[in-house]
């Protein structure tokens, strides 16, 4: 089955520094990849998502890329705002199977 | 996500107790699974179900059941034989078919304690 690894488990970075999660998977027929955010003690929300026809998109100050031949994406977070703490999920699935595999989590730490 | 409603907030379990959570959603979505959140562990996949009265197991099913008598609605029932159930449980949904969304979208969640 697939396997999604996620780097690193913890982040701290200053207000307005940029942040990056990275994740890796194993299955190269996964072509669909959600962020999510997860404030404490709260549901996961969906962020941003791309798909595996797309090697980039951004969304204000998110954006994740796709590297699908080495089967790793990324998300990116520019002049980070203490209110974007939070453990951040990254997840694959294949298309028709509606079964995404996360990974472990990040959990982004912002000083003021 | 505010479709998706998930109750208690806060269940708390004695020993050798069956307990069941409730899920309902009326966002219309075909599919509905349940997850398992445990500190630094990530969302694990309990069941899923894609169409009512049809359920699958995920990847730690062990001592949980399920139920789908109606699209709306998909209890887990954390039984006795779940030796260490103490977790925050939610509760997601998603459409399914053809150039459908498959994003899913979260209940507020369920923190179980054990007596």
């Amino acid at each position: 089955g697939e396997n999604v690894e996620q780097h690193p488990s913890t982040l701290s970075v200053q207000e307005g520094d940029s942040a990056v999660i990275k994740c890796t998977y194993s299955d190269s027929a996964s072509n669909y990849f959600p962020w999510y955010k997860q404030e404490l003690g709260k549901r996961p929300q969906l962020i941003i998502d791309i798909r595996s026809n797309v090697g980039e998109k951004k969304d204000q100050r998110i954006a994740v890329t796709l590297n699908k031949t080495a089967k790793h994406f990324s998300l990116h977070i520019t002049e980070t705002q203490p209110e974007d703490s939070a453990v951040y999920f990254c997840a694959a699935s294949k298309g028709g199977s509606y079964i995404p595999t996360f990974g472990r989590g990040t959990s982004l730490i912002v000083h003021p | 996500d505010g479709g998706i409603t998930q109750s208690p907030k806060y269940l708390f379990r004695k020993e050798g107790q069956n307990v069941t959570l409730s899920c309902e959603q009326n966002l219309n979505h075909d599919a509905m699974y349940w997850y398992r959140q445990d500190p630094g562990q990530g969302l694990r996949l309990i069941y899923y179900s894609q169409i009512v009265n049809d359920f699958q197991k995920g990847d730690i099913a062990e001592g949980y059941s399920v139920s789908r008598e109606k699209k709306e609605s998909f209890p887990l029932t954390v039984t006795s034989a779940q030796k260490n159930p103490t977790a925050f449980y939610l509760c997601a949904s998603s459409m399914l078919g053809r150039g459908a969304e498959e994003t899913q979208y979260f209940g507020p969640g369920t923190r179980l304690l054990v007596l």
